[in-house]
């Protein structure tokens, strides 16, 4: 299993254009997350899905956008981006066990920045 | 929501020295606990968690976390570290399950041979 891939691993973008943030999961997981890591802050959610078609907002969703067509893929799209949108950006997924949590699997991260 | 602080920025030791992470949750009436280590250039991995039961939890590379309501802590140790335990460590705490789940701002492990 190749678990949580993300891709790209880096990018630059110029104010006001957008991207998409690619990110794939093979373990079959229902739930699937996206965060950003700012210096020397804690991950934080932007939005997460439950399953396919099924997507929510989580703690600092705003500029951002997301789809989940299929289980195994939620991309994360910015729209018009800036300077605040530089992190480091993380997939994750679960299985949901109903033990009330679950493992997260994350991905290795895309570093983005935004000029 | 929960909030946690993670009370280091940074903690160096030398090899084979104790060490301790500490972690301290905002209160509730029940919490779920974790610990998870990012090693560099990687994603965050999942060291421990404490969702019920027994208040002393392990993980399988000799980490053990403590969960203390009356303290609203949940620090994490290790009696022996090595120079492969470098790395950062991310407290998180939620009340709700997955989706409501709060990160502290990480406490980064350096461990000098």
């Amino acid at each position: 299993n190749a678990g949580v891939t993300q891709t790209p691993k880096f990018r630059i973008l110029k104010i006001g254009q957008s991207m998409t943030l690619q990110c794939t999961q093979d373990m079959n997981h229902n739930y699937m997350y996206w965060y950003r890591q700012d210096p020397g802050m804690g991950l934080k959610l932007i939005y997460y899905s439950v399953g396919a078609g099924i997507t929510d907002k989580g703690e600092v969703p705003n500029g951002y956008n997301v789809s989940r067509s299929t289980t195994e893929d939620f991309p994360l799209r910015l729209e018009l981006a800036a300077p605040s949108q530089t992190s480091v950006y993380f997939c994750a997924s679960s299985y949901p066990t109903g033990a009330g949590t679950d493992t997260q699997y994350f991905g290795p991260g895309t570093r983005l920045t935004v000029l | 929501a929960q909030s946690v602080t993670q009370l280091d920025s940074q903690v160096p030791v030398f090899e084979e020295a104790p060490v301790e992470l500490r972690c301290n949750y905002s209160s509730s009436v029940s919490v779920y606990l974790f610990w998870y280590v990012q090693y560099p250039n990687q994603g965050l991995q999942l060291l421990l968690k404490y969702l019920s039961g027994s208040t002393l939890v392990e993980s399988i590379n000799g980490f053990e976390a403590e969960f203390n309501k009356s303290q609203t802590s949940f620090h994490l140790r290790k009696p022996s570290v090595h120079i492969s335990d470098t790395a950062e460590y991310f407290c998180a705490v939620s009340d709700r399950g997955n989706n409501d789940m709060r990160f502290g701002a990480g406490t980064r492990l350096t461990v000098k041979p």
